[in-house]
């Protein structure tokens, strides 16, 4: 089982390009959410989902959007990518188990907007 | 707002010393806290969790309701603990699809 994975690893966009990073899961989870890691501040929710054909706002949201057709793969796009995007970004994945139950993390995409 | 505080950015023990990753939490209702650790080189993982009240590669850590904490001990570090260590706290299961709130991260090193 491959688990959560990431495309791609490396990208480095000019201002106003735009891409589509794609999550995928092989462990049927339901709930899938992207977040952005930025030195010194963490990890920070864009966008979740909370099963196939649903998506929801995080903290940070604006400038990023989601789709999630298939409940295996969660896609979050830069429609037009800005410097202030340049950032690491984490998709997790997790069941609902009840109290406890951990999020899982893909490897990361580190993304460089010039 | 609910906020998770980690003060160090970087903590620097020996091997064989005892060692505390600091993690304050605001939030006032019952939170689920957990702690996710980065070795070089690969994905962010669970380490531990409050519900469970374990201990794993000899790290404990234990909720204090009153002073807002979720504190990581070791009592013997060892080398191969160094990695970036976050605390996260979740406010429920449902709330905002379960999300994790992270602190800022402490970097562990351990030096032999």
């Amino acid at each position: 089982n491959a688990g959560v994975t990431q495309t791609p690893k490396f990208r480095v966009l000019k201002t106003g390009q735009s891409m589509t990073l794609l999550c995928a899961q092989d462990m049927n989870h339901e709930y899938m959410y992207w977040y952005r890691q930025d030195p010194g501040m963490g990890l920070r929710l864009i966008h979740y989902s909370v099963g196939e054909g649903t998506t929801a706002k995080g903290e940070v949201p604006d400038g990023y959007n989601v789709s999630r057709l298939k409940k295996q793969n969660f896609l979050l796009g830069l429609e037009s990518a800005a410097p202030s995007q340049t950032s690491v970004y984490f998709c997790a994945t997790r069941v609902d188990s009840g109290l406890g139950d951990e999020q899982f993390f893909g490897p990361g995409t580190r993304l460089t907007v010039l | 707002a609910q906020r998770v505080t980690q003060p160090e950015k970087l903590l620097s023990v020996f091997k064989g010393a005892p060692v505390e990753l600091k993690c304050n939490y605001s939030y006032s209702g019952s939170p689920e806290l957990f702690w996710y650790v980065q070795y070089s080189r690969q994905r962010l993982q669970l380490l531990l969790r409050h519900i469970s009240r374990e201990s794993i590669k000899g790290f404990t850590a234990d909720l204090n309701k009153g002073e807002t904490s979720f504190h990581l001990k070791k009592p013997f570090a060892q080398e191969e603990d160094s990695a970036m260590y976050y605390c996260a706290l979740r406010r429920g299961i449902y709330n905002q699809g379960g999300k994790l709130i992270f602190g800022q991260g402490t970097e562990l090193s351990v030096k032999p």
